[in-house]
Formats: C-alpha cells, structure tokens, sequence
C-alpha cells in the first residue's frame, strides 16, 4: 500500500523557537495532504488541509500564523510550528489521501515536546 | 457542526471475550466509515471499513456493522486477545470531499 512518512519523529525545543515538520508521500503524489493533531489520550483533530500549489484550509480555531503550512510538491507537505510554547506539545500526524477520495494514508507522526 | 460520538471511552474484558464498541454520526452525507487502531506514540492503522451501500462487513475476528437510517456504526472484536490492547477510532467521512471526522476513541484493555 501506499506508504507516507513524517521527519523528524520526535523533536524537543525551547519555548519560543520555531520548529519544521516534513510529511512524504514515498510512492504516491498527493495534490492534498492532512495534518493533524493529537493531544494525550485524545482524538485526532484536523488542523488543516494543505494544497499544493495554493494555500492551505484551517480548522476553525486554529492560527495560520502560528501553524504555517507549505505544499512545496506533489509529495511533500511541511508544517513549521512558529514560536512554540509548552501548549503546542503534541503528536502532530499527517495523512494523505489515496486514489479515492475516501482512503487515508496516515504518516507515523511527530511527537513534539516544547520545553 | 459534523461530530462523530463514541462510547464507550474505556472498555476492559476477559481474553476471549467480545469487545463492541459503538459509533454515531451527525452528517447524513457521510459514506465512508473507517476504523483504526492506535497504540501508543505510533501512527493509526485502519482494520476495517465499510461503505454506506452495505450494512456488515467481516474480516476474521474483526466486524462492522452499519444502520444508515439511525446514522450508528459499530465495531465488534470476537474472540478477544491481549494484543488487540489499543485505542480505536471510528471515522466518518463526507462524500466528495476528502475529510475526515474522528470520534473520540476508546481505550480497549484485554486482560489475560
């Protein structure tokens, strides 16, 4: 199956600091990638809908300031975390989609600690 | 909004016991309803899904059930083992857009 990877899968940083998450797909090309986020013992919760070649979608409530999306190609979706704080502390999951629109190809996350 | 509801949160049983664990979703538009099991720090994988054309799949111990009219679906585990301890989610999904919507897990112990 289709196979979509996350660097790095973990990362520590000092509050204030910005922080860049990168999202494959390895054998696929995605025109729209997912990035979620996953709060301990908690659901997975769409951030955003990144677009290649145009700007991404948020969620309602959550800052495209703070959470900037970039769609660079068909395979490669990155998330840069701006100015984290201890709050921003989660496993972030990317997904993209399949030939249908209905499968989703889930990354294996990136668990990000702000200290 | 769209939501998708999910109960129980936890659910502990017996090894070889059944485990069912129930969903219900909001948006009538909804035709695709997947399932995924978390384990802790790793990626969802999906187990099994069903179509809103049809009203039960099964694959081996794993079974979903769909009632389109009340909008509920539900996973069942026979046969229970202790490597099925994980979090599932159910999902829905919306026809013709690529979204998601994740219930809220449940934390599924099989105690040996």
């Amino acid at each position: 199956g289709a196979v979509v990877s996350q660097h790095p899968s973990w990362v520590i940083c000092k509050s204030g600091t910005s922080v860049k998450i990168e999202c494959r797909s390895l054998d696929f090309q995605a025109t729209t990638m997912f990035w979620y986020r996953q709060f301990p013992k908690q659901s997975l919760m769409l951030m955003a809908t990144s677009n290649e070649g145009s700007k991404a979608t948020y969620e309602q409530g959550v800052e495209k300031d703070k959470f900037l999306i970039n769609h660079a190609s068909l395979t490669l979706s990155t998330l840069t975390v701006t100015s984290a704080h201890p709050e921003d502390s989660s496993f972030y999951i990317c997904s993209a989609p399949g030939t249908s629109t209905d499968t989703q190809y889930f990354g294996p996350g990136t668990r990000l600690t702000v200290l | 909004g769209e939501n998708v509801e999910q109960h129980p949160s936890t659910l502990s049983v017996q090894e070889g016991d059944s485990a069912v664990i129930k969903c219900t979703y909001s948006d009538s538009a909804s035709n695709y309803f997947p399932w995924y099991k978390q384990e802790l720090g790793k990626r969802p994988q999906l187990i099994i899904d069903i179509r809103s054309n049809v009203g039960e799949k099964k694959d081996q111990r794993i079974a979903v059930t769909l009632n389109k009219t009340a909008k509920h679906f539900s996973l069942h585990i026979t046969e229970t083992q202790p490597e099925d301890s994980a979090v599932y989610f159910c999902a829905a999904h919306r026809e013709g857009t690529y979204k998601y919507i994740f219930g809220t897990g449940t934390r599924l112990k099989v105690l040996a």
